[in-house]
């Protein structure tokens, strides 16, 4: 996998936009990025996954800089059950997974 | 349609006794793989099986094994478990050769606890 790294923890006031980013410079051409969440004690959740375009869908949309080197997911308007642990993960085509530490978001009243 | 389901969700067993774990994958799926996420941590991938062949392994000693049956469901099984062993396995699935596509589809996942 291409390395990535995230910002080990934030916090976000609810209803506000949250923006989490992801560094993945040693991304290659071929490799998407993809953005999990894990909500305490369950299975991760797929939120949105990208190659070069930016990507919305009902969950989140997510941007990629023109480069690839990096990335945000963002949540237009935060909740509550937002709180999770989210991933950025970008694999190598065909292989598995690799999780880091993720972003623990802490969406606040 | 049901997602990936395994079983059982909770288990308590004694060091030096084996497990077995169990994952049904989504409908279409015919790829399983097994991760374990420590508490705190990001879950670690163990290994992957398609055809009924294991296809790619993490870092696991040989105590961690597995097996694919015809109808994709996957078993994983522990040996000789350790205190460390304690930890939530987690089963993924996703049809393979789409990973890049689609990604995976995770289960609840089994929380298994050493004493």
């Amino acid at each position: 996998d291409a390395k990535t790294t995230q910002p080990p923890s934030m916090d976000c006031a609810e209803g506000r936009a949250a923006n989490l980013p992801c560094n993945h410079s040693t991304i290659s051409g071929n490799e998407y990025v993809y953005w999990y969440r894990q909500i305490h004690s369950q299975g991760p959740q797929y939120i949105i996954h990208g190659l070069k375009n930016n990507e919305t869908n009902e969950m989140a949309s997510l941007i990629i800089t023109e480069d690839r080197k990096s990335s945000t997911l963002i949540l237009p308007h935060a909740t509550l059950r937002d709180t999770a642990v989210y991933y950025c993960i970008a694999p190598i085509y065909g292989q598995n997974f690799v999780f880091g530490p993720g972003t623990r978001l802490s969406v606040l009243p | 349609d049901a997602g990936v389901t395994q079983s059982p969700t909770h288990l308590i067993k004694t060091r030096g006794q084996q497990v077995t774990l169990r994952c049904s994958p989504k409908s279409g799926h015919d790829t399983v793989s097994w991760y374990q996420q420590a508490l705190g941590q990001g879950p670690q991938f163990i290994f992957q099986y398609y055809e009924e062949e294991e296809r790619q392994r993490g870092n696991f000693p040989d105590r961690f094994s597995g097996h694919q049956f015809p109808n994709y469901s996957s078993e994983l099984n522990v040996n000789a478990l350790l205190l460390g062993d304690s930890a939530l396995y987690l089963c993924a699935s996703s049809p393979q050769g789409t990973l890049a596509n689609y990604g995976y589809t995770f289960g609840s996942g089994t929380r298994l606890t050493v004493v």
